[in-house]
């Protein structure tokens, strides 16, 4: 299993603010994912990053942004959040392409509320 | 286009009992498939990954997955529940070309165990 960490938790943010949602993996992993998950609801892939200086937007359009300066550090951020951001967002990471390594690995998720 | 399917959106098992999830897929090629586990408020673990090879695989906790390319299915089976087996179940299916790379989920089956 891999070892990855998202912080915060949980977090209850009002309406308008900048928030940054952090993702580290400690296995030198290639690629790193974000997906948004509504309560009850399936996963849909919203970032993910092939390598450093690689972002790529995924199938869900989301005003979030990423940024990938280190291999293990993948964070995202909402400049305005607003009530339509609560969701749980997890972050991904795979070793690497093809065969095996493609296998994604998920962090424990972050919790936003935006009231 | 790639998809899965989970068509039970709620299963109720007693303790003890079999179960089996029903996942289907659709894919032009040989998908890599994998069954994930959520339990309230956290991230996704990983049960069990097919990528070629035997069609059956074992995952962690005791449960199983069976490929059948004739039926584009990739259900999950488990001789016997433990109450701690309550959670959300996950098929995903990763190709090449659709997703955005990324993982495609199905939208989840509720595992709920009776005593």
């Amino acid at each position: 299993e891999a070892d990855i960490y998202q912080t915060p938790r949980y977090l209850v943010i009002g309406t308008g603010k900048k928030i940054t949602l952090e993702c580290s993996q400690t296995m030198g992993h290639d690629k790193m994912y974000w997906y948004q998950q509504d309560p009850g609801m399936e996963l849909h892939l919203i970032h993910y990053s092939y390598g450093v200086n690689s972002t790529e937007k995924g199938d869900l359009s989301s005003e979030s942004t990423v940024s990938r300066i280190r291999t293990e550090h993948f964070p995202l951020t909402l400049e305005s959040a607003r009530p339509s951001h609560t969701s749980q967002y997890l972050c991904a990471s795979s070793p690497r392409l093809g065969g095996a390594g493609n296998t994604i690995y998920f962090g424990e998720g972050s919790w936003l509320t935006v009231v | 286009a790639q998809s899965v399917t989970q068509p039970d959106i709620h299963i109720t098992v007693s303790e003890g009992a079999s179960l089996e999830l029903r996942c289907n897929y659709s894919y032009g090629a040989t998908p890599y498939l994998f069954w994930y586990v959520q339990s309230p408020g956290q991230g996704l673990q990983l049960l069990l990954k097919y990528f070629s090879g035997d069609t059956l695989v074992q995952g962690i906790k005791g449960f199983e997955a069976e490929f059948k390319r004739s039926q584009s299915s990739f259900n999950l089976r488990k001789p016997s529940v433990h109450w701690s087996d309550a959670a959300e179940y996950f098929c995903a299916l990763l190709g090449v070309g659709g997703g955005a790379d990324g993982l495609t989920f199905g939208k989840g089956t509720h595992l709920i165990i009776q005593p």
